[in-house]
């Protein structure tokens, strides 16, 4: 059981070009999630998914796209990458909502420059 | 909209010794819950505790047991016979109960936690 995976580790962009995030989670949860983290800051909530095919936004949606065509996974897309963007990217996973302990992933720590 | 505020930026322990972290959020919800997240230098969030609103009994975990003040609005931390291990950041977060959809987490801005030897 690899739990929730997220690739890459680090990568480093110019302003202006495009990447995607990579997440999968093989306990067949329901529920994923996408958050960034700020220096001295807590996480933020990007965009969510409630099953496959269903996503929303969270707190701070603005410059990123989700899609959700399997159950596994949960990719983030950032077009034109700010500098405002420079932050560390956590995926998680839960089964169900409310109580249930969210998994995380690793993190990406993206850099825009 | 609900905030969650951790007033104490850094803290240190020495080992074996027990410490408290504090927590306070705001909201007009009954229904909540509460938990406390563990992010060591890894960087790897892990759940330590979590308490729902409508459970007056305190939450226990091992070494980590919390104190819900439901009318204060606090939910603090306390870890016991505290270990080397325990060095990290911590993040007291609130998720309210809602009707549909899916639930939030708020994330409080984190305590740093040291142990020292």
């Amino acid at each position: 059981n690899a739990g929730v995976t997220q690739t890459p580790k680090f990568r480093i962009l110019k302003i202006g070009q495009s990447m995607t995030l990579q997440c999968a989670q093989d306990m067949n949860h329901n529920y994923m999630y996408w958050y960034r983290q700020d220096p001295g800051m807590g996480l933020k909530l990007i965009y969510y998914s409630v099953g496959a095919g269903i996503t929303d936004k969270g707190e701070v949606p603005n410059g990123y796209n989700v899609s959700r065509s399997t159950t596994e996974d949960f990719p983030l897309r950032l077009e034109l990458a700010a500098p405002s963007q420079t932050s560390v990217y956590f995926c998680a996973s839960s089964l169900m909502t409310g109580a249930y302990e969210q998994y995380f992933g690793p993190g990406t720590r993206l850099t825009v420059t | 909209a609900q905030t969650v505020t951790q007033s104490q930026p850094e803290m240190s322990v020495q080992e074996a010794e027990t410490v408290t972290l504090s927590c306070t959020y705001d909201t007009s919800e009954n229904n909540y819950y509460l938990f406390w997240y563990k992010q060591p230098p890894s960087r790897q969030m892990i759940l330590v505790i979590r308490q729902e609103a409508y459970k007056q009994q305190n939450a226990t975990e091992n070494r980590f047991s919390v104190n819900f003040q439901k009318a204060a609005k606090s939910f603090s931390l306390k870890i016991s016979d505290s270990q080397l291990g325990d060095t990290a950041m911590y993040f007291c977060a609130f998720m309210k109960l809602a009707t549909y959809n899916t639930d939030k987490l708020i994330f409080g801005t984190g305590t740093r936690l040291q142990v020292f030897p």
